[in-house]
């Protein structure tokens, strides 16, 4: 059965502290991984797509990064406005359309 | 311009009523999606829409009734809703069905008393 998995579920990171948050996966066939940020009462933010296992995307303090099973989120040296929750999310090939399955999410405090 | 607009922002309605939720894009994106969001958990996918046809039913309700007038707006119609409906709805937009790098709106916040 296709699943996909985040951890931690929450992580409290002291401002400068850096750190990854892990995005595990298994489905029948992957067309594409997502990263989305979401606030509080909104609507998710899209940050990255990661195609093929060795594949990296960066911006600003993020860096999203892909494996055959997983992925993983890197902070570096994160501020108190990256607090929110990550999202992951997997395109995986369906038997009569392409499925978007999205993790549970884990949610990210950055404290002063 | 980047930005899915959902409108309202906030809305309550009674088991009774009959209310629309509206979501309107201008990137010229070809697929459309109605997602359910509850607290603490990720987006649920309800309905995809692609090249203005619904391809795509998550075997919801019918008391949710999508619609797709045009390329750039997506309507959601609300009638005979439980309290378990309540929820945030999040419209969301990509280029095309296959790529689902989606741009999301903020939600419409609904509450059903």
């Amino acid at each position: 059965e296709d699943q996909v998995t985040q951890s931690p579920e929450a992580l409290r990171l002291q401002e400068g502290e850096s750190s990854s948050l892990n995005c595990s996966y298994t489905v029948s066939g992957l067309r594409g991984l997502f990263w989305y940020r979401q606030d509080p009462g909104k609507g998710p933010e899209f940050l990255f797509t990661l195609y093929s296992a060795g594949e990296e995307k960066e911006k600003e303090r993020l860096k999203a990064t892909l494996t055959k099973k997983e992925s993983f989120l890197h902070i570096t040296a994160p501020k108190p406005e990256d607090s929110a929750t990550y999202l992951c999310a997997v395109q995986a090939r369906g038997t009569s359309y392409d499925k978007v399955i999205f993790g549970p999410g884990t949610s990210l405090s950055v404290i002063p | 311009d980047t930005e899915v607009t959902q409108t309202p922002k906030h809305l309550v309605m009674g088991m009774t009523n009959k209310k629309s939720l509206k979501c309107e894009q201008h990137m010229g994106h070809r697929a459309m999606y109605w997602y359910k969001q509850k607290a603490k958990k990720p987006p649920e996918l309800m309905f995809v829409y692609s090249y203005e046809k619904l391809s795509i039913n998550e075997s919801v309700p019918s008391r949710f009734s999508p619609e797709c007038p045009n390329s750039s707006l997506l309507n959601l119609h609300l009638h005979a809703l439980q309290p378990e409906d309540s929820a945030l709805y999040l419209c969301a937009s990509s280029a095309d069905r296959v790529q689902t790098e989606a741009f999301f709106g903020q939600g419409t916040r609904l509450t059903v008393v």
